[in-house]
C-alpha cells in the first residue's frame, strides 16, 4: 500500500515562503498511474484543494491560490513539494499531501499531514 | 463558505441508518462524480466512496452513495460507535476556474 509523509517547517513567518515536501513510498511517481496532490485544512474549518502535479512535471492548480503556489517533483527522489509565496495568517493549516486528484480522479491515499502556523 | 453545500451536522443512535446530504451546481456534481471522505477525529481523510457509489476496498456495505442531478448523499446503516466522524463530498468544477471543490463537512455524532 502506497504510504506518503509530509516534511518541512512547521512555522513560518508572514510574508515569506512555505515549503513543504512529501515523500512517497510503496510506489513510484515515475509509474505515471496517478497524479499527486496538496490539500489544506485550516484549523477548525474545512478542506480545500491547493494544485496537483503529474510525474511529467505537468501541473494545476487551485485558481484562487495559482498566482502563489508552485508545485514540483523529484521522481529520483520519489518526492513531490510544495512552495506557497507570500504567506499571512490565513494560509496557516494542516497540509496534506494526496495520491490521486486528476480531474474526476478521487484522492486515493492521503499523508498524516503536517501543520504550518504563520506567525512572526 | 464552500461551493457544495452539506449539513453541519448530522446524528443518530447504534444501528440506525443516517443521510448526509450534499448539494451542488451543473458545474459541478451535475457533470461529474462525487467521492466522499470520511475524517475520523485527529486523523488525514480518508476516501470512503467513489464515483458517485464506489467502496474502495476494505470499506464496509454499511456505507453507499448515491447521485441525483446537482446532489449526492452518503448513507451510512447500521450506524457504529467508530462511525462518528466529520464527512466531506468532493467533485471536480467545470467552470472557467476548473479545479476540485469539497463541502464543508457534516460531523456525525453517534448517540
Amino acid at each position: 500500500q502506497v504510504q506518503l509523509q509530509e516534511s518541512g517547517p512547521g512555522l513560518v513567518k508572514p510574508s515569506q515562503t512555505l515549503s513543504l515536501t512529501c515523500t512517497v513510498s510503496g510506489g513510484s511517481i515515475s509509474s505515471g498511474d496517478y497524479y499527486w496532490s496538496w490539500i489544506r485544512q485550516p484549523p477548525g474549518k474545512g478542506l480545500e484543494w491547493i494544485g496537483y502535479i503529474y510525474y511529467s512535471g505537468s501541473t494545476y492548480y487551485n485558481p484562487s491560490l495559482k498566482s502563489r503556489v508552485t508545485i514540483s517533483v523529484d521522481t529520483s527522489k520519489n518526492q513531490f513539494s510544495l512552495k506557497l509565496s507570500s504567506v499571512t495568517a490565513a494560509d496557516t493549516a494542516v497540509y496534506y499531501c494526496a495520491m490521486g486528484g486528476a480531474p474526476g480522479a478521487p484522492l486515493d491515499y492521503w499523508g498524516q499531514g503536517t501543520l504550518v502556523t504563520v506567525s512572526s | 463558505q464552500s461551493v457544495l453545500t452539506q449539513p453541519p451536522s448530522a446524528s443518530g443512535t447504534p444501528g440506525q441508518r443516517v443521510t448526509i446530504s450534499c448539494s451542488g451546481s451543473s458545474s459541478n456534481i451535475g457533470s461529474n462524480t462525487v467521492n466522499w471522505y470520511q475524517q475520523l477525529p485527529g486523523t488525514a481523510p480518508k476516501l470512503l466512496i467513489y464515483s458517485n457509489n464506489q467502496r474502495p476496498s476494505g470499506v464496509p456495505d454499511r456505507f453507499s452513495g448515491s447521485k441525483s442531478g446537482t446532489s449526492a448523499s452518503l448513507a451510512i446503516s447500521g450506524l457504529q460507535s467508530e462511525d462518528e466522524a466529520d464527512y466531506y463530498c468532493a467533485a471536480w468544477d467545470d467552470s472557467l476556474n476548473a479545479h476540485w471543490v469539497f463541502g464543508g463537512g457534516t460531523k456525525l455524532t453517534v448517540l
